[in-house]
């Protein structure tokens, strides 16, 4: 089936940690994104990417990075600076047109 | 992209329209109205989206004032499955690789009640 996928579901990391968060889609679409969402709020856009080897910082990109050396494939590191990492990270995808976005069903990550 | 304003909370009787408000009164000529909910602890899901003109679909209808500032989400007959956070964002359909930006804002968290 096609979709998004993002794994894993629930992510413990220590303090100081860094920690990468998969995302994979076989939509074959160009645009891809991360997005954080802590409880009660809307999603903020962390990074987005809109073709291999190349992404974009969205609107709180401090103490995260990404890549995109595949189509299918946008990994987040949620490292050791940023400052407040417990949340639930959403990942998108999205094709060329008057499309819609496909989200992947999230990671809840819990760093103790 | 355009900001989007939405109320924070509505409610809604089981079997009765809920009628959620979007305004973007800063909207452009290029730009689409999209619709999606989040149910709680999943990923957001697409429910319609429409440029000028009013649309429908198994899931809802979409009606876009003709200066196009403000829309509204209709469903036509609310289930208690339909409480969830709806989002109504604006976004540039654009081809090849400019996609740029997709930015939500709060939402509207609707409660369907029985």
């Amino acid at each position: 089936d096609g979709g998004i996928t993002q794994s894993p579901k629930y992510l413990f990391r220590k303090e100081g940690q860094n920690v990468t968060l998969s995302c994979e889609q076989n939509l074959n679409h160009d645009a891809m994104y991360w997005y954080r969402q802590d409880p009660g709020q809307g999603l903020r856009l962390i990074y987005y990417s809109q073709i291999v080897n190349d992404f974009q910082k969205g609107d709180i990109a401090e103490g995260y990075s990404v890549s995109r050396e595949k189509k299918e494939s946008f990994p987040l590191t949620v490292t050791s600076a940023q400052k407040n990492p417990t949340a639930f990270y959403l990942c998108a995808s999205r094709g060329q047109g008057a499309t819609e976005a496909f989200f992947g069903q999230g990671t809840r990550l819990t760093v103790v | 992209d355009a900001k989007t304003t939405q109320p924070p909370s509505m409610d809604c009787a089981e079997g009765r329209a809920a009628n959620l408000p979007c305004n973007h009164s800063t909207i452009s000529g290029n730009e689409y109205v999209y619709w999606y909910r989040q149910i709680h602890s999943q990923g957001p899901q697409y429910i319609i989206h429409g440029l000028k003109n009013n649309e429908t679909n198994e899931m809802a209808s979409l009606i876009i004032t003709e200066d196009r500032k403000s829309s509204t989400l209709i469903l036509p007959h609310a289930t208690l499955r339909d409480t969830a956070v709806y989002y109504c964002i604006v976004r540039v359909a654009v081809g090849g690789t400019s996609y740029g930006k997709l930015t939500f804002g709060q939402g509207t968290i609707l409660t369907v009640h029985p």
